[in-house]
């Protein structure tokens, strides 16, 4: 069945520094891909998303591209801040329109 | 607009027992999906609601059944509650079959 790979947290990092968080996924066909980020206290909000191969989904300084060859969608931001200190969870979605989700990636930035 | 809206915010039940879980999904909103989400894991997929209907099931035993209701809010019932059962249940509702999910902020349930 469907699945989805990340990177193991937490991460945790200083104000201005590079993130990367890593996901790959198992699929048949060619399903969508989505980047959720869940802030303390609160429910899960849409991040980025990119449908077909070699898309790339783009948001609050986030980019993530749909890489068909590796069957990644790795998150990438260049310089984060504070108030992006959340978990970040890649997750996919095929024809039945359920959301296959990774573990989660706790992010903590420090100032 | 209002967003998506889950009652309660916390439950204590204990094993055995039987809950309800209740959403409203976001004004417009047809299709509610219903998730788990096991304390640090990712959601997972427990069903989804189109119209009033059954459209998707995850691997998840019979006793978790659902509702939707004409006005497309939804519930949630858990009979026979295990302990495992203790995690976030995350509703979300989204325009028709469309892949944009709105999350509420879930209910905390806690089974002793």
């Amino acid at each position: 069945g469907d699945s989805v790979t990340q990177m193991e947290g937490p991460v945790t990092l200083s104000e201005e520094a590079f993130l990367t968080i890593n996901c790959t996924y198992t699929a048949t066909g060619y399903p969508s891909l989505f980047w959720y980020v869940q802030y303390p206290g609160e429910g899960l909000q849409l991040l980025l998303k990119a449908t077909k191969a070699d898309d790339k989904g783009s948001n609050k300084g986030f980019e993530a591209t749909y890489r068909k060859e590796t069957t990644s969608f790795h998150l990438e931001k260049g310089s984060v801040q504070v108030s992006d200190s959340a978990v970040y969870f890649c997750a996919l979605s095929g024809n039945d329109y359920k959301l296959s989700f990774g573990a989660g990636t706790t992010v903590t930035v420090r100032a | 607009e209002t967003g998506v809206t889950q009652s309660p915010t916390h439950l204590i039940k204990t094993r055995g027992q039987q809950v309800t879980l209740r959403c409203s999904s976001q004004s417009g909103h047809n299709t509610v999906s219903w998730y788990q989400q096991a304390l640090g894991q990712g959601p997972q997929f427990i069903f989804q609601y189109y119209r009033e209907e059954e459209n998707g099931r995850g691997n998840f035993p019979p006793r978790f059944s659902g509702l939707q209701f004409p006005n497309y809010s939804s519930e949630l019932n858990v009979n026979a509650l295990e302990l495992d059962d203790s995690a976030l249940y995350l509703c979300a509702s989204s325009l028709a079959l469309d892949e944009k999910l709105f999350f509420g902020s879930g209910t905390q349930l806690s089974v002793l």
